[in-house]
């Protein structure tokens, strides 16, 4: 009964270092969804996917990517990390449509220095 | 496409006075609506949400909220408030031809005062 699984839950990177932000679910669910929060501004959505092997951006996907080649997977990389960068993400999951609501993980706080 | 606007981003109460958060959407379609509840230092827990049917939904804690489709609202009420309550609450919409996607508000932090 693990629900959204993310990790790491803390990480500090320096400016230009990749890193990749692991999110795994066992409920099935078909959506799959990135956000991060900065103060003040609520949570952005970064990129989505509907199903293994598609993905779509979201509001704010400059500087990130992902994939989706299993149901229960979806990682997000940083391919070259910058200050702007530095922000709390979550990771959350539903059916479609989104009848129970999102499920979320606990969050990573990333630190860009 | 949906955007949702929270107007208040605090809201200061004393303990045992009600409350009401407000949350208005903006959508050309049919919609769903959620309120989440952050605790600090937490991720997002579901509060309640609107699918279909009655306007005026419970959900955990003893707050509801009421849909009202005129004024594109989704306001988010509790008679009496708890210490326990003190948390950032979102607001957020997902149209029902987006295959989920959902968009949050900005949030609206509640302080409890005893």
């Amino acid at each position: 009964n693990a629900g959204v699984t993310q990790t790491p839950k803390f990480q500090v990177l320096k400016t230009g270092q990749s890193m990749t932000l692991q999110c795994a679910q066992d409920m099935n669910h078909e959506y799959m969804s990135w956000y991060r929060q900065d103060p003040g501004m609520g949570l952005r959505l970064i990129h989505y996917s509907v199903g293994a092997g598609i993905t779509d951006q979201g509001e704010v996907p400059n500087g990130y990517n992902v994939s989706r080649s299993t149901t229960e997977d979806f990682p997000l990389r940083l391919l070259s990390a910058a200050p702007s960068q530095t922000s709390v993400y979550f990771c959350a999951s539903t059916e479609i449509p989104p009848g129970n609501g999102y499920t979320f993980g606990s969050g990573t706080r990333l630190t860009v220095v | 496409a949906q955007s949702v606007t929270q107007l208040d981003s605090q809201v200061p109460v004393f303990e045992e006075a009600p409350v009401e958060l407000r949350c208005n959407y903006s959508s050309s379609v049919s919609v769903y609506l959620f309120w989440y509840v952050q605790y600090p230092n937490q991720g997002l827990q579901l509060l309640l949400k609107y699918l279909s049917g009655s306007t005026l939904v419970k959900g955990i804690n003893g707050f509801e909220a009421e849909f009202n489709k005129s004024q594109t609202s989704f306001h988010l009420r509790k008679p009496s408030v708890h210490i326990s309550d003190t948390a950032e609450y979102f607001c957020a919409v997902s149209e029902y031809s987006s295959a989920s996607k959902i968009i949050f508000g900005s949030g609206t932090r509640l302080s409890i005062r005893p």
